[in-house]
């Protein structure tokens, strides 16, 4: 079945250093692949959706490129922030083309920004 | 903003009560969503909804069942709770299938002794 791999589960950076969380997929089909954010104490959100027509997808500062031939979607932003401390997400939808599509989630990355 | 609310926000259960965690969403959204929050695991995804009065189980349902009575209400409900329920709740909906963007609610903690 379709699946998600974050391979880090936490992961601890200096404010001002880049970003990068892993994410790769396995899929039967093209999938539609998602960012969801969820800080402490809140709900998840979503953070950032990748498009069908191949362009980049940003929000906040972040950005991810699907890369088909490599079945990856990292999220990546070039400078951390105290604020972007929290629990990351990457999911696919199962069926895009279909609206009965469920998402499939990772197993999350916990982002940590120390001064 | 697309508001889903849960409840309640957080309960203690005793191993083989019976719980109902509460979902009810005011977006006019079709799907509806229960997943279970463990580190290590993610979320994973245990009932869902279409439509009023019809559910279908996800990847983990055994041990939970699900009511939707009308549009705006999803159940989860745990007729035999266990030590290995414990976790986080997250009810979700959305207006356009999995396709689209989920809107969670805050979550329900459960802890079952």
């Amino acid at each position: 079945g379709d699946s998600v791999t974050q391979t880090e589960g936490l992961v601890t950076l200096t404010e001002g250093l880049p970003v990068m969380l892993n994410c790769t997929y396995q899929s039967t089909y093209s999938p539609f692949l998602f960012w969801y954010v969820q800080h402490l104490n809140e709900a998840p959100k979503l953070l950032l959706k990748s498009f069908t027509d191949n362009k980049r997808p940003e929000h906040q500062g972040f950005h991810a490129t699907l890369h088909k031939s490599s079945s990856s979607f990292h999220l990546q932003k070039s400078s951390a922030q105290l604020s972007d401390s929290a629990l990351y997400y990457c999911a696919l939808s199962d069926h895009p083309s279909s609206s009965f599509s469920k998402l499939v989630f990772g197993q999350g990355t916990s982002l940590s920004v120390v001064p | 903003e697309a508001a889903v609310t849960q409840s309640p926000r957080s309960k203690v259960a005793v191993t083989g009560g019976k719980v109902t965690l509460s979902c009810h969403q005011t977006n006019n959204h079709d799907y509806m969503y229960w997943y279970r929050q463990d580190t290590g695991h993610g979320l994973r995804l245990i009932h869902y909804s279409y439509v009023a009065d019809s559910t279908e189980k996800g990847d983990i349902p055994d041990g939970y069942k699900a009511s939707r009575p009308s549009q705006e209400n999803f159940s989860l409900i745990l007729e035999l709770a266990s030590l290995s329920q414990t976790a986080v709740y997250f009810c979700a909906s959305t207006g356009q299938g999995g396709n689209e963007r989920l809107f969670f609610g805050h979550g329900t903690k459960l802890s079952v002794l």
